[in-house]
């Protein structure tokens, strides 16, 4: 099956620095790859997608790029904030051939520090 | 609109009890997901249902039994349970790309705990 990889498992940054999570997977038969982020006792949410069409993906200061030779796509977050401070998720997915399901990565602590 | 209900949010069983965990959507969902969540192991994928009518095992898919009960609702059995079933377990649904905003709706999570 599908294996998605994530680094690093934590990360902390200063206020107002970026921060990159980077993941690859295996099954180049994906083609949706979505970034969730928990906050502590909570449910996992969509912060941004990219699909295998796309090489690159903005929405304020989240981005996400998608390498499809390598396989690997990273998230981009810039002039981060404290209340960026969660775990991050990547995910793959096949599409319809695998009834849509995700295969996450294991996570990403990120501490943003005042 | 309430999306994803799971129940309970929390439960306790003793090893060799059984139980059940519900979930329901009310978004009109065809696909519907088990996932547990462990420390450092992310979240992995236990059973599926792509449609009614139809289950698929995920990774982690030993020990557990699903029911897809009809469109709405998708329920996670564990038959006798055991410790390495201490997890929480999040149910989600999803609709395919081109049907609007795309991506999984997750319910609170199941805390369960096996002594």
């Amino acid at each position: 099956g599908e294996n998605v990889e994530q680094h690093p498992s934590t990360l902390s940054v200063q206020e107002g620095d970026s921060a990159v999570i980077k993941c690859t997977y295996s099954d180049s038969a994906s083609n949706y790859f979505p970034w969730y982020k928990q906050e502590l006792g909570k449910r996992p949410q969509l912060i941004i997608d990219i699909r295998s069409n796309v090489g690159e993906k903005k929405d304020q200061r989240i981005a996400v790029t998608l390498n499809k030779t390598a396989k690997h796509f990273s998230l981009h977050i810039t002039e981060t904030q404290p209340e960026d401070s969660a775990v991050y998720f990547c995910a793959a997915s096949k599409g319809a051939s695998a009834g849509y399901a995700l295969n996450f990565g294991k996570g990403t602590s990120l501490l943003v520090t005042p | 609109n309430a999306g994803v209900t799971q129940t309970p949010k929390f439960q306790v069983l003793k090893t060799g009890q059984s139980m059940t965990l519900q979930c329901a959507q009310d978004m009109n969902h065809n696909s519907m997901y088990w996932y547990r969540q462990d420390p450092g192991m992310g979240l992995r994928l236990i059973y599926y249902s792509a449609s009614e009518g139809t289950t698929d095992k995920g990774e982690v898919p030993n020990g557990y039994n699903v029911s897809r009960l009809n469109k709405r609702e998708f329920s996670l059995r564990l038959e006798s349970a055991a410790p390495s079933q201490t997890s929480v377990y999040f149910c989600a649904s999803d609709k395919p790309p081109g049907q609007g905003d795309y991506g999984y709706t997750f319910g609170s999570g199941t805390r369960l705990t096996v002594v």
